[in-house]
């Protein structure tokens, strides 16, 4: 069964304060790892995919990271509209469906 | 343009009561999701749909559980009789096709009292 663990489960930073969100995952046949962002009372909304180890993809202050294991979304000189809940997601095999972790709840303070 | 359009947003029933939530994809996207998130478990997919058939409803908890894509456009999820421990936010999300990547909609919160 696909598990993917996020870690950790909640970070406060202050605002330019950086640091790196981790999402290990156990599948087999990784074909994609999705990160998303949600806010309080919304729904998730796509920042980026990775398809293999090795890749990078950024985004404004946010960039993702992909091994074999694990994925990084370093969040570079954080803001306060940063604050979201950050989720990943895996798909794997020949399912369609994405697996979730349970997301990391980022906080940034001024 | 407009994104997965989900109603209602909130619903409050009472137990037994009879829920029906509904779904929008975007235009072009033919493969439908429906996942429910709940603080304990997380997003938890319950069935897709690719060109409106049903492909994997292994997640769909029980028979009181049931969703219909009768066109391309639309899509419902049914729960009747509801339960308190259906109490959750409800997600649709579509894609262009089953393997790109999915957009999801604002979803329902469902309480069942």
């Amino acid at each position: 069964e696909d598990q993917v663990t996020q870690s950790p489960e909640a970070l406060r930073l202050q605002e330019g304060e950086s640091s790196s969100l981790n999402c290990s995952y156990t599948v087999s046949g990784l074909r994609g790892l999705f990160w998303y962002r949600q806010d309080p009372g919304k729904g998730p909304e796509f920042l980026f995919t990775l398809y293999s180890a090795g890749e990078e993809k950024e985004k404004e202050r946010l960039k993702a990271t992909l091994t074999k294991k694990e994925s990084f979304l370093h969040i570079t000189a954080p803001k306060p509209e940063d604050s979201a809940t950050y989720l990943c997601a895996v798909k794997a095999g020949t399912a369609s469906k994405l697996t979730f972790g349970t997301g990391t709840r980022l906080q940034v303070t001024l | 343009d407009a994104g997965v359009i989900q109603s209602p947003r909130h619903e409050v029933t009472e137990m037994g009561q009879e829920v029906t939530l509904r779904c929008k994809p975007i235009s072009g996207h033919n493969s439908l999701f429906w996942y429910r998130q709940t603080m304990m478990r997380g997003l938890e997919l319950l069935i897709y749909f690719n060109n409106n058939v049903p492909i994997d409803d292994s997640g769909m908890p029980e028979d009181r559980f049931s969703a219909k894509m009768p066109n391309a456009s639309f899509s419902t999820l049914k729960i009747q009789p509801s339960e308190p421990r259906d109490s959750a936010v409800y997600f649709c999300a579509s894609s262009f096709n089953s393997q790109e990547t999915q957009y999801f909609g604002p979803g329902t919160r469902l309480l069942v009292l």
